[in-house]
């Protein structure tokens, strides 16, 4: 069946440094790939997604490549700051639902 | 700017208490969906309805119950709340279409604690 794998928390990064979150999946198809985040009291909101492979997904300086070959959605920015902490979600969708990965908590020290 | 609302941030209940958790979508989705968000768990669907008085089970439904009466509203019921239902409960909403292809907008979630 679909699923995501994406890498535990959490992460601890000092300002400006260099950001990956990996995510992996199986699906049925291609579907469209997602990453939310959410950041501390809030619900889940969109970061960014992809629609198609070799597309890429950006914003707010993150950046996600859709990689069909590897099953692959990994999150990166190269230049981390405080604002950024928060904990980011992979997400694919299924026949009738999302499957969301278990969540990877980023703190970003000044 | 679109919005999905959610009745409480924070709720308190006692064990075996009936318990509503209510939620509001601004952007005529025809999507709701209610998920459980737990520590090393993830998200995980408790119910989904996909039209007005419609409703699918999700992966954990049992001791929970839904209701749509109307498009933009989409309630969570807990019959008999119990200690293990303590959680933070978010709501979701999307278009109709393939599920595959659309974003889901979240509330701001309602963290749940049971006596």
């Amino acid at each position: 069946g679909d699923s995501v794998t994406q890498m535990e928390g959490p992460v601890t990064l000092s300002e400006e440094a260099f950001l990956t979150i990996n995510c992996t999946y199986t699906a049925t198809g291609y579907p469209s790939l997602f990453w939310y985040v959410q950041y501390p009291g809030e619900g889940l909101q969109l970061l960014l997604k992809a629609t198609k492979a070799d597309d890429k997904g950006s914003n707010k300086g993150f950046e996600a490549t859709y990689r069909k070959e590897t099953t692959s959605f990994h999150l990166e920015k190269g230049s981390v700051q405080v604002s950024d902490s928060a904990v980011y979600f992979c997400a694919v969708p299924g026949t009738y639902k999302y499957i969301f990965g278990t969540g990877t908590r980023l703190k970003v020290l000044a | 700017d679109v919005k999905v609302t959610q009745s409480s941030r924070y709720l308190v209940k006692r064990t075996g208490e009936k318990v509503f958790l209510e939620c509001v979508q601004d952007m005529d989705h025809e999507n709701m969906f209610w998920y459980r968000q737990d520590p090393g768990l993830g998200l995980r669907l408790i119910y989904f309805s996909y039209d007005v008085k419609m409703k699918e089970k999700g992966d954990i439904p049992e001791g929970y119950s839904v209701s749509r009466e109307k498009k933009e509203r989409f309630s969570l019921i807990l019959e008999s709340a119990s200690t293990n239902q303590t959680s933070m409960y978010l709501c979701a909403s999307s278009f109709q279409g393939q599920i595959a292809y659309n974003e889901q907008f979240f509330g701001p979630g309602t963290r749940l604690t049971v006596l």
